[in-house]
C-alpha cells in the first residue's frame, strides 16, 4: 500500500527566511512524488514532481524539493519565503509499479509566512 | 480551455436530500478523478474513470454514492440520502493518461457541500 506522512500540521517562518515542509512516503516499488499547494476555497495547484533523474527538482514560484531514497523523503524547500507563500501544502505519491492507482495525498501542512 | 470546472461551487442541503455535482475536465484528458477533502485532511480518493469506464472505487464510496461519466467527457457525482458526515469539499481532477506521470493531475476548485 502507498502512504504519505506530513509530520507537521503547521510551519511558521519569517518572510525572507528559508522554509522546509517535510514529507515522507512509503511504496512497494519506486515512487512518483508530487507537491501541490491549496489556497483558501480553491482546488489544488501542481508545484513540482519527481519521476526519475536528478534528486533535486525545481518547480513553480521558486520552490524545490529533494528526493532522498534512503530516507524515503521528499521535503519541499524555498530559499526565501514570501508572505504570499502562506497556504496549505500537500505531498502525494504513487508507486510506479501500481499501474493506474490514483495519487495518495498526505494530510497537508499549513505554511504561515510572517512579515 | 479554462481548466477543470466544477458546479456548483457551494451546496447546502438538508439531511436526507439527494445532491448531484458536475465536473467538466480538460477536454483532451481521458482520466477523471473524484476526491473528498474534509477539514484538516488531505484529499481522499473516491473513484476514477478512464474515458467512460469507472475503473476503481474506494471503500469510502458507500452505496449512497454513485458516479457516472456517460460519454467520457463530463462526470457527475450523486449522493443520495445525504448525512451530516457527507459535509466536505468534493474535488474533481483530470489527467492525460500517457502524460500523467509527468504532469500530475489538474484539479477543479471543488464543490463544498454542507449538510444541515
Amino acid at each position: 500500500a502507498q502512504s504519505v506522512a506530513q509530520p507537521e500540521d503547521q510551519v511558521n517562518v519569517a518572510e525572507g527566511n528559508p522554509l522546509t515542509v517535510k514529507c515522507t512516503y512509503s511504496v512497494s516499488g519506486n515512487p512518483y512524488l508530487f507537491w501541490y499547494v491549496q489556497y483558501p476555497n480553491r482546488g489544488l495547484q501542481f508545484l513540482l514532481k519527481y519521476i526519475t533523474g536528478d534528486n533535486l527538482v525545481k518547480g513553480s514560484y521558486g520552490f524545490e524539493a529533494e528526493f532522498n531514497k534512503s530516507q524515503t523523503s521528499f521535503h519541499l524547500k524555498k530559499p526565501s519565503a514570501l508572505v504570499s507563500d502562506s497556504a496549505l501544502y500537500f505531498c502525494a505519491v504513487r508507486d510506479i509499479l501500481s499501474g493506474n492507482t490514483p495519487l495518495v495525498f498526505g494530510k497537508g501542512t499549513r505554511l504561515s509566512v510572517i512579515a | 480551455d479554462t481548466g477543470v470546472s466544477q458546479d456548483p461551487r457551494h451546496k447546502i442541503t438538508k439531511r436526507g436530500q439527494n445532491v448531484t455535482f458536475r465536473c467538466d475536465p480538460i477536454s483532451e484528458h481521458n482520466r477523471l478523478y473524484w476526491y473528498r477533502q474534509t477539514l484538516g485532511q488531505g484529499p481522499e480518493f473516491l473513484t476514477y474513470f478512464q474515458n467512460e469506464a469507472q475503473l476503481e472505487k474506494s471503500r469510502l464510496l458507500s452505496d449512497r454514492f454513485s458516479a457516472e461519466r456517460p460519454k467520457g467527457s463530463f462526470s457527475t457525482l450523486e449522493i443520495q440520502r445525504t448525512e451530516q458526515g457527507d459535509s466536505a469539499m468534493y474535488l474533481c481532477a483530470s489527467s492525460q493518461g500517457t502524460g500523467e506521470a509527468h504532469y500530475g493531475y489538474t484539479f477543479g476548485s471543488g464543490t463544498r457541500l454542507t449538510v444541515v
